[in-house]
């Protein structure tokens, strides 16, 4: 399978602690995207990379979230000092930059709860 | 603000119709659209897209109808399947060429019954 996987599918954790999610792109795909969905919402975007630069991010991203993707390959999302607002489905996405075409595709997600 | 939005939480349409399912925005900087299909607890998937120079875009049973005068577009199912049930978000980006995030809706739950 060389879609976009996730890792851990779930998560379960007590707050105030650390988490990390890792997301492993489609290998030929030079972007990368977070999104962040709560129930009965669209996801809703976080930050992206294109390669290992980290390009834009949203004010949802708080100073206690932060995303690395080194060497432009698989990247990960920490969450420290989580917060009960903070459990949600954490999707990666990936694109290759290609003319005008915007297609994302999506991982299965990391569904984080916070106790 | 909610600048894509899908008014209708839900569908329910017989198996062998057409399912239409409505998106409309209101930033007129997007310039490119897409549908995405969601089952419980996977991602969503890439359906079809269209970039705001058509005004429709075919695929198999899926076509996307783009009006970019009422800032609106739609997609068509026909015929429709049981396998189509799930929930269906339409997405925007803006700034063609540079392949930004996407903006979503709030989805439109499908049910294709027997």
């Amino acid at each position: 399978d060389t879609g976009v996987s996730q890792n851990p599918r779930h998560k379960i954790t007590k707050r105030g602690q650390n988490v990390t999610f890792r997301c492993d792109p489609i290998s030929e795909h030079n972007r990368l995207y977070w999104y962040r969905q709560t129930l009965g919402q669209g996801p809703e975007f976080l930050t992206y990379f294109q390669n290992e630069a980290q390009l834009e991010k949203s004010r949802l991203l708080s100073d206690r979230f932060s995303a690395e993707r080194p060497k432009g390959s698989f990247s990960t999302l920490e969450i420290q000092r989580t917060e009960q607002g903070d459990s949600a489905m954490y999707l990666c996405a990936s694109s290759l930059v290609q003319g005008s075409r915007h297609e994302q595709y999506f991982g299965p997600g990391t569904r984080l709860t916070v106790t | 603000d909610q600048q894509v939005k899908q008014n209708s939480p839900s569908l329910s349409v017989q198996e062998g119709r057409i399912s239409i399912l409505n998106c409309d925005y209101t930033n007129s900087m997007f310039d490119y659209f897409l549908w995405y299909k969601k089952y419980p607890a996977e991602g969503p998937t890439f359906l079809i897209s269209i970039s705001s120079i058509k005004d429709k875009n075919e695929d198999g049973r899926f076509t996307v109808f783009l009006n970019k005068s009422a800032k609106h577009l739609s997609l068509h199912i026909v015929p429709s399947q049981p396998g189509d049930s799930a929930v269906y978000f339409c997405a925007a980006s803006g700034n063609t060429g540079t392949a930004s995030k996407l903006t979503f809706g709030t989805g439109t739950r499908l049910q294709v019954t027997l």
